[in-house]
């Protein structure tokens, strides 16, 4: 069945460094989510993206969608500690929609 | 707006007792999910209704776990006889068409840990 695989599992850094989580499906997706869950919170939405190559930006996130529509990547620049949390992606394909097991990022002050 | 409603925030019962949880989704939001949260991994889709009917239930364990959304607002998810395995964080979502309509974010609750003793 369809697979969503999201690495890393975990990272941790130092307040100002880079991160980057990656997801990659086993089906070429229609669109994909992505969310952060802060501790003990729920999953909040973060953005879509739907077409072939696509990248979006908001403020020191940078989001991009495979050119094959089949993975995709979260990137932070220069993170914070207010950052911290887990972040998901949400593949839909093939009538399925499946979350990625999440990357927990903690930053380091 | 307000946001999507759960009750209870906490549940503690016994294995093989029964325990219902509530959703109140975002007015206007015809579709609306429940996900089961395994602590340290992702949402797990139990059931998708849009309006009052069912979606997708595929990975419902439909013999112990029941949903209903009647009046295709308020929706209740139900175990009946619960196991350990079902320790979890219960998570209502809500969204304004289905996903597949490629332009509709999910709005989650703050959902209802449970624990099965």
């Amino acid at each position: 069945g369809q697979q969503v695989m999201q690495i890393p599992q975990y990272q941790h850094v130092q307040e100002g460094e880079d991160f980057t989580t990656y997801c990659n499906s086993s089906t070429t997706l229609s669109n994909i989510q992505w969310y952060k869950q802060r501790p003990g919170g729920h999953p909040v939405f973060l953005i879509q993206l739907v077409k072939s190559g696509e990248v979006k930006k908001q403020k020191r996130l940078t989001f991009q969608f495979g050119e094959a529509k089949k993975n995709s990547s979260l990137h932070i620049t220069a993170t914070q500690t207010t950052d911290v949390g887990t972040y998901f992606c949400l593949g839909g394909s093939q009538g399925n929609l499946i979350f990625g097991k999440g990357t927990k990022l903690s930053v380091k002050p | 707006e307000a946001g999507v409603a759960q009750s209870p925030r906490y549940k503690i019962i016994e294995k093989r007792q029964s325990v219902a949880f509530w959703c109140n989704p975002i007015s206007g939001h015809a579709t609306l999910y429940w996900y089961q949260q395994i602590l340290g991994q992702g949402p797990k889709l139990l059931i998708q209704f849009q309006n009052n009917g069912v979606v997708d239930d595929s990975q419902l364990p439909k013999d112990r776990f029941s949903a209903e959304r009647l009046k295709g607002v308020d929706s209740t998810l139900k175990i009946q006889p619960a196991k350990l395995e079902d320790s979890a964080v219960y998570l209502c979502a809500s969204s304004l068409s289905p996903w597949q309509a490629n332009n509709s974010p999910l709005h989650f609750g703050n959902g209802t840990r449970l624990t099965v003793t």
